[in-house]
């Protein structure tokens, strides 16, 4: 079956710009996770959704940072104003119900460039 | 909140070596333990979950245990082979909330 899919895969922008991220989840899975991996680095949570709602929005840098999700699926990350601190590889997941006891679903993200 | 410490953060072995990444945690609640392995330029993938009324759980070459007095849990892979090389994560987490991922073990396997 059809795993979390992200695109783009790769994106290269110049600073100043604004981007949109985008995650497609695994059908049904109420539950939708992004997060921010830097080179070399952990995972960096960002914001939750349960369903379309986002409970858990502590993770987001900055006011530069939005998401939204609709029809309990498709989800979009988006950045304003892009500056190189935001280069990085963006992660979405996402699990069945989001209680916590249940294993995420990674997409291979989008590797994203700030020139 | 929960903080989740992962040792070591580079591991090095010769293949059909055992391999051995421990987690420490700081919630007593926290209940379910995943291990996640990820490849260059792809997502984390579950390999193996652990929930807090297991003490130890195999699936082939990896195995991981868990003791909740100490808080600690651990990933064993044994006869490692080069295609395990990768970096993994341990998370711990609780009901609804967020899980919290360590900060991740490149392991290396010397062919």
């Amino acid at each position: 079956g059809a795993g979390v899919s992200q695109s783009p895969s790769n994106k290269v922008t110049e600073k100043g710009k604004d981007v949109e991220l985008r995650c497609d989840p695994i059908s049904g899975h109420t539950a939708l996770y992004w997060y921010r991996q830097r080179l070399g680095q952990g995972l960096e949570f960002l914001i939750y959704f349960q369903g379309n709602s986002a409970p858990d929005k502590s993770g987001l840098p900055s006011d530069r940072f939005s998401a939204e999700r609709t029809g309990e699926s498709v989800s979009t990350l988006t950045i304003q104003r892009t500056q190189q601190e935001d280069s990085a590889v963006y992660l979405c997941a996402s699990s069945p119900t989001g209680t916590g006891h249940q294993p995420q679903h990674f997409g291979d993200g989008t590797r994203l460039s700030i020139l | 909140g929960e903080n989740v410490e992962q040792h070591p953060s580079t591991l090095s072995v010769q293949e059909g070596d055992s391999a051995v990444i421990k987690c420490t945690y700081s919630d007593s609640a926290s209940n379910y333990f995943p291990w996640y392995k990820q490849e260059l330029g792809k997502g984390p993938q579950l390999i193996i979950d652990i929930r807090s009324n297991v003490g130890e759980k195999k699936d082939q070459r990896i195995a991981v245990t868990l003791n909740k007095t100490a808080k600690h849990f651990s990933l064993h892979i044994t006869e490692t082979q080069p295609e395990d090389s990768a970096v993994y994560f341990c998370a711990a987490s609780r009901g609804s909330y967020i899980p919290t991922f360590g900060r991740g073990t490149s392991l290396i396997v010397h062919p």
